[in-house]
């Protein structure tokens, strides 16, 4: 039982490349949130999918979209990265109440 | 608009010296409020749900309390092993989570 899990661990891209990153879960959760976490900042919402085949904007989705490939996947891409999108990049996901974390994407954007 | 702060920011203790972490909220409404812990270059790792006031729940030698307004995570007696940044979250009915920017914990051998 692995539980969360996303790839790559750790990304460099230039200013306006393009980058997906992958989440995976093995615990049959309907529920799956992107975050990214910035020094000072707490998690930040970008992107929810309650359940497969939907997905809602969270509090920061400008310049990242998403797809709920299937109950189990849930990627976020960034179409033309930005300075600004450097950050830690965390994948969860829930049944009832308690989230449960990936081990995270460190991006850096040059 | 919802928010939770938490303090201090970064906290030393040496081994053995217990101390608490405040996590406060201002929120729309409480469905529940989540403890999580973190350690360095790795995701959040739940440690308790509180879903009203009074409420408290133990693990080893950590107590989390919750009031109306806040709520407290008791170290009693950490050891090193419990050094990690603390990170409170509040479920306030909508979409997801809001989460606090955490405490930094430091604890000295």
């Amino acid at each position: 039982n692995a539980g969360v899990t996303q790839t790559p661990k750790f990304q460099v891209l230039k200013t306006g490349q393009s980058m997906t990153l992958q989440c995976a879960q093995d615990m049959n959760h309907n529920s799956m949130y992107w975050y990214r976490q910035d020094p000072g900042m707490g998690l930040r919402l970008i992107y929810y999918s309650a359940s497969e085949g939907t997905t809602d904007k969270g509090e920061v989705p400008n310049g990242y979209n998403v797809s709920r490939l299937n109950k189990r996947e849930f990627s976020l891409r960034l179409e033309s990265a930005a300075p600004s999108q450097t950050s830690v990049y965390f994948c969860a996901s829930s049944y009832t109440s308690e989230e449960f974390f990936g081990p995270g994407t460190r991006l850096t954007v040059l | 608009e919802d928010q939770v702060t938490q303090s201090p920011e970064a906290l030393r203790l040496q081994e053995g010296e217990s101390s608490s972490l405040n996590c406060s909220y201002t929120v729309s409404g409480l469905r529940g409020l989540f403890w999580y812990r973190q350690d360095p270059g790795k995701g959040p790792e739940f440690l308790f749900t509180l879903y009203s006031a009074g409420e408290e729940k133990e693990k080893e030698r950590l107590k989390a309390t919750l009031t109306k307004k806040e709520s407290f995570l008791h170290i009693t007696a950490p050891k090193p092993e419990d050094s990690a940044t603390y990170l409170c979250a509040v479920d306030n009915y909508g979409q997801n989570f809001v989460f606090g920017p955490g405490t930094r914990l430091s604890v000295l051998p």
